[in-house]
């Protein structure tokens, strides 16, 4: 398997433009986590799904972010608008099974919002 | 609740010295606790993971950590240090929330190792 996959690699965008993060989690894997990075706050888990299902989304910032799991194999975090603060690495996970396996990473996405 | 809390921001060591990072966490109950790496620019790595089995974890490239449940802690070592360990090192414990079976996995907040020549 490729592991996690995140496109695009590298994001720049206007301020008030719409984002879309996309995440390929490995195959078989039940469990999608979505974390931002920042030098601020660290690893921030912003929403994770089992099944597809969001199971937590407390982490999201506000209303202008959303995130879709329309099938097991695909998964977008949205930002609109944009704004410069959402500035930041924004990383994918995937795991197989319950509490005690590990996640996997993808190479995550630097956004910057200019 | 779950969580984690890693006691050292920044910790830096002479190449050839032990490395200690030291991780504390709370947990109602058994908990699964992991290390991840993060080299500069890139994503994250998983060093070790306890899961109740053995107390003494091995993990790769020298690393092992050992669960102390009487101390909360799960810290880190590695006899030797190498100027390839220089990255960011995360604590982590998986929560389940009380609704739910589905548990997810929460950071420390990190602890950068530097290697001095």
């Amino acid at each position: 398997d490729a592991g996690v996959i995140q496109s695009p690699r590298h994001e720049v965008t206007e301020m008030g433009q719409e984002v879309t993060l996309r995440c390929k989690p490995i195959s078989g894997h039940d469990y999608l986590f979505w974390y931002r990075q920042t030098m601020m706050r660290g690893l921030e888990l912003l929403i994770y799904f089992n099944n597809n299902v969001p199971i937590d989304d407390s982490g999201m910032p506000e209303d202008r972010f959303s995130a879709k799991m329309p099938n097991a194999s695909f998964s977008t975090l949205k930002i609109q608008p944009s704004e410069p603060r959402d500035s930041a690495v924004y990383f994918c996970a995937s795991r197989s099974g319950g509490s005690d396996t590990e996640a996997f990473f993808g190479q995550g996405t630097r956004l910057t919002v200019v | 609740a779950q969580s984690v809390t890693q006691l050292d921001s920044h910790v830096s060591v002479s190449e050839g010295t032990p490395v200690l990072l030291r991780c504390n966490y709370s947990s109602s109950y058994s908990p699964s606790l992991f290390w991840y790496v993060q080299h500069p620019n890139k994503g994250l790595q998983l060093l070790l993971k306890y899961t109740s089995a053995a107390t003494l974890v091995k993990g790769i490239n020298g690393f092992e950590a050992e669960f102390k449940k009487s101390e909360t802690s799960f810290h880190l070592t590695k006899p030797s240090a190498h100027m390839s360990d220089a990255a960011e090192y995360f604590c982590v414990v998986t929560r389940r929330p009380s609704y739910s079976s589905a548990s997810k996995i929460i950071f420390g907040s990190g602890t950068r190792l530097s290697i001095r020549p």
